[in-house]
């Protein structure tokens, strides 16, 4: 089926490991975001690339990089990860106004 | 600072009532207001959006009331039914550099319809 698909769906890492989340579109769109979605704050976004060649910051980019390594595939990495980065990760890509969201990474640093 | 506010944080009502969720937001850039359902589980889904050039759009039991002047908008789920239990969020989006666009998101609201 077409859409947005992460890997991996979970992983548990260790304070000061580091890690990249993979996210891949198919439907051939432009934009592709990164968000975190966290109780009760809803989803936030921490990097937005607007097509392929251009990345930029959005509301909460600190402890994290990411890489528009192709038309398709967008990745978040966080270099040394803090419990504070325990969070659900979600990609997304968009055409017009239209996003559509993968279905998450559960991130869990201890 | 949070951009778009939302409330309830979670509402609870009976099969065949009606469910009203309420937004506001600050910043005039914004021009099109979506609301997304999210299951637990998934990402979050398109449910209806709105321009704020129109005051009301309704797509089957789903309502959204834009109000421009006092910056609010809302969503009305009538005939709510268990299925309609999920997570809703409001977002507002605008343009950003790059020709890209931003999506800002409400805090959620956590609804259960009781059978």
């Amino acid at each position: 089926n077409a859409g947005v698909t992460q890997t991996p769906k979970f992983q548990v890492l260790k304070t000061g490991q580091s890690m990249t989340l993979q996210c891949a579109q198919d439907m051939n769109h432009n934009s592709m975001y990164w968000y975190r979605q966290d109780p009760g704050m809803g989803l936030r976004l921490i990097y937005y690339s607007a097509s392929e060649g251009t990345t930029d910051k959005g509301e909460v980019p600190n402890g994290y990089n990411v890489s528009r390594l192709n038309k398709r595939e967008f990745s978040l990495r966080l270099e040394s990860a803090a419990p504070s980065q325990t969070s659900v990760y979600f990609c997304a890509s968009r055409q017009g106004y239209g996003y559509t969201f993968g279905s998450g990474t559960r991130l869990t640093v201890v | 600072q949070q951009q778009v506010k939302q409330s309830p944080q979670s509402l609870i009502v009976q099969k065949g009532g009606i469910s009203i969720i309420n937004c506001a937001y600050e910043n005039t850039a914004f021009d099109y207001f979506p609301w997304y359902q999210q299951f637990p589980g998934k990402g979050p889904a398109l449910l209806i959006a709105i321009r704020p050039d129109v005051s009301e759009k309704k797509e089957g039991r789903f309502t959204i009331s834009f109000n421009k002047s006092a910056k609010q908008f809302s969503l009305h789920i009538m005939d709510s039914q268990p299925g309609d239990s999920a997570t809703y969020f409001c977002a507002a989006s605008r343009e950003a550099s790059g020709s890209a666009r931003q999506l800002t998101f409400g805090s959620g609201t956590q609804l259960t319809v009781l059978p």
